[in-house]
């Protein structure tokens, strides 16, 4: 199946840091969602977005829906080594339909 | 709120035997459930959609003969994977999505299944 195209996929950063990653998509999404996933665990939601060019915060998280409703960003400020794992964007094509994940992105934090 | 619960977390099987993995939506009546399945380093990759009584809707590739989906409740989902074989090893983990928040998916914890 389809898959939306997540970069960087992976990195490693320093405690402190700030984070960026983002999404591509070839079709246009309706919703976009963030999410985390610890090893052995299913993923946690962080972060939904509804509309085209919104911008979304979640205590250190940012994420913002791209206004040509193909891409999305997330922002994650002044790492912690809590913020490791790997990472999921999600687009949604419409109400209550299924999700198209991205590839992951993997964060490795080091002190 | 929005807990999603699996049963069981692990479990290990002979080849040819059946495993039913339980998806429970805990504090929430969840209209739609989906089951995906995930190998290692890997994404999600969407198995079936499955509304409470009515038949799930499988993704190109499935069989639905092998991967049994019941949708008996708004708060009760089971997969039953039949006559399991090595290759169906894998995570497979459960989302739903409720009434109130229905673009939201909100996962299960997994259930990780090996079959011998």
């Amino acid at each position: 199946g389809q898959q939306l195209n997540q970069s960087p996929q992976s990195m490693f950063i320093q405690e402190g840091e700030d984070v960026s990653m983002n999404c591509t998509s070839s079709s246009i999404f309706n919703t976009w969602l963030w999410y985390k996933q610890d090893p052995g665990e299913g993923p946690v939601l962080l972060i939904a977005l509804y509309k085209a060019g919104e911008l979304t915060s979640n205590g250190r998280l940012t994420a913002q829906f791209g206004i040509t409703r193909k891409d999305s960003f997330l922002n994650i400020s002044a790492s912690i080594p809590s913020d490791v794992g790997i990472y999921f964007c999600a687009g949604s094509p419409g109400t209550a339909s299924k999700l198209t994940f991205g590839t992951g992105t993997r964060l490795q934090v080091t002190l | 709120g929005a807990v999603v619960s699996q049963h069981p977390s692990r479990v290990i099987c002979k080849s040819g035997t059946s495993v039913k993995i339980e998806c429970r939506s805990l504090d929430f009546q969840a209209t739609t459930m989906f089951w995906y399945r995930q190998f290692p380093k890997q994404s999600l990759m969407l198995m079936a959609t499955s509304n409470e009584g009515s038949k799930a809707t499988y993704e190109q590739g499935v069989e639905k003969d092998k991967f049994l989906i019941n949708h008996a409740s708004l708060t009760l989902s089971t997969l039953t994977v039949t006559s399991a074989h090595p290759e169906d090893s894998s995570f497979y983990i459960c989302s739903a999505s409720s009434t109130v928040r229905v673009d939201e998916q909100f996962f299960g914890p997994g259930t990780r299944l090996t079959v011998l």
